[in-house]
């Protein structure tokens, strides 16, 4: 069966402060595809990043990081000094056949 | 510029009564899909289409259906059978199935109350 697991409901920092927001992935697939979308209060999906399975390069990108570990099937999304836009619900998804499946979002708070 | 467009943003039904939610896409996309989101419990996918007249049920597609009539519309239909259908329902399309390097692309959602 495949899955994503996003332990953390809801978290809240105040502005300047790392965060680091979970994902565990479950699937046999020997090639396959993780993202991470950004759900901004206007409701529409935002694309972040695409990480194939292939790929265990950590990426950053601004004040944006990511930490894929096939060993522990996790791909971790680290934001460096929060600011209050980035409050949002982040999404963490993985390819399945014909899908993509969605972890249940961690709601962040960022607070000034 | 290209994207996807759902509307109305905000409707409202009565029980027992159907509604339906529309989504056009102006991508070039042969799959669409209709995912409900639920506070903590993510997306779920309730129908998708990989190709013109053609559909497949996903995961809760009970108490729903779609048609696929032109390659840019994929309207959902949320019938009385649905129990609880007050949620968020995002469209989203892409190339082909599985979605391209960027997943999918998304529409802004239309958010359903039954009152």
């Amino acid at each position: 069966a495949q899955k994503v697991t996003q332990a953390q409901t809801e978290i809240s920092v105040v502005e300047k402060e790392d965060v680091t927001l979970d994902c565990v992935y479950e699937t046999r697939d020997t090639t396959y595809y993780l993202f991470w979308y950004k759900q901004p209060p206007s409701g529409e999906l935002v694309f972040l990043i695409r990480r194939n399975s292939f790929d265990e390069q950590n990426e950053i990108s601004g004040r944006y990081s990511w930490n894929f570990q096939k060993s522990t099937s996790s791909f971790n999304f680290t934001i460096t000094a929060s600011q209050v836009v980035d409050s949002a619900v982040y999404f963490c998804a993985l390819r399945g056949y014909n899908k993509l499946i969605f972890g249940a979002g961690t709601r962040l708070a960022v607070h000034p | 510029d290209g994207g996807i467009t759902q509307s109305p943003k905000y409707l409202f039904r009565k029980e027992g009564q159907n509604v339906t939610l529309s989504c056009e896409q102006n991508l070039n996309h042969d799959a669409m899909y209709w995912y409900r989101q639920d506070p903590g419990q993510g997306l779920r996918l309730i129908y998708y289409s990989q190709i013109v007249n053609d559909f497949q049920k996903g995961d809760i597609a009970e108490g729903y259906s779609v048609s696929r009539e032109k390659k840019e519309s994929f309207p959902l239909t949320v019938t009385s059978a649905q129990k609880n259908p007050t949620a968020f329902y995002l469209c989203a399309s892409s190339p082909w199935t599985g979605g391209d390097r960027y997943g999918y692309t998304f529409g802004s959602g239309t958010r359903l109350t039954v009152v």
